[in-house]
């Protein structure tokens, strides 16, 4: 299993401001993953982190909106950038469970809750 | 496109009696499907994994099942509890990832379990 954790956990911010969100984890991981919860949506992939390489954004998410860092195997950043009500949402970062096998489960941080107003 | 579909309308049932989820997917195949729990104001939890060519899987009061002919699979828990009462979520691999590891997720079933 992995330990994950998120600074911070909460932020209420103004529109037009950036927040960093940082994600730590208590192994050496290949891939992290940075997923949107809306509220009352299930959860949405954003981007995933490799160590030494430029994140790979999914359909519809841009590295100018959420630049994302992966200075080691063990820690990333998500920047969420020129804040609207919309991105009012709940951060989570992920990484693979290490189990073994073709398919593994993910462990998720505890999320950070992002209020715009 | 590939869809996800769970059940968005709350789940509420007596304690002691079997509660059962559905997901269903349709326009692809997945290899695999997984099912988390997400309780208020936390990361979602891994609960189980089921292989394209497993027909079910049990842990403890919990059994997942794939019936990739009508493209569902089923969530059992046996016994419920309102400890159980949480927000099940199930996902699967995209189509043609191969071992990649990114996750579609359903919009999850809300179960209550009363006394």
């Amino acid at each position: 299993s992995a330990v994950i954790s998120q600074k911070p956990s909460r932020d209420i911010c103004q529109r037009g401001t950036s927040l960093t969100i940082q994600c730590q984890v208590d192994s050496q991981v290949t891939m992290m993953f940075w997923y949107r919860q809306q509220p009352g949506q299930s959860l949405t992939l954003i981007a995933t982190a490799n160590q030494g390489s430029e994140a790979t954004y999914e359909s519809g998410f841009v590295i100018d909106k959420f630049p994302i860092s992966r200075p080691n195997l063990t820690f990333s950043t998500l920047t969420v950038s020129n804040m609207s009500p919309e991105d009012s949402s709940i951060y989570l970062c992920s990484v693979e469970g290490v189990a073994g096998g073709t398919y593994n489960e993910q462990f998720f941080g505890p999320g950070t809750r992002l209020t715009v107003l | 496109s590939q869809k996800i579909e769970q059940n968005s309308e709350a789940l509420n049932i007596q304690e002691g009696k079997t509660a059962t989820l559905t997901c269903n997917y349709t326009n692809y195949s997945p290899a695999y499907l997984q099912w988390y729990r997400q309780d208020p104001g936390r990361g979602p939890v891994f609960l189980l994994l089921i292989r394209e060519n497993e027909k079910e899987k049990r842990k403890e009061r919990l059994k997942v099942t794939f019936d990739t002919t009508l493209k569902q699979s089923l969530f059992h828990i046996t016994a419920s509890q309102p400890a159980d009462s949480a927000t099940y979520l199930c996902a699967t691999n995209p189509a043609n990832t191969g071992t990649a590891s990114k996750l579609t997720f359903g919009t999850g079933t809300r179960l209550q379990v009363t006394l």
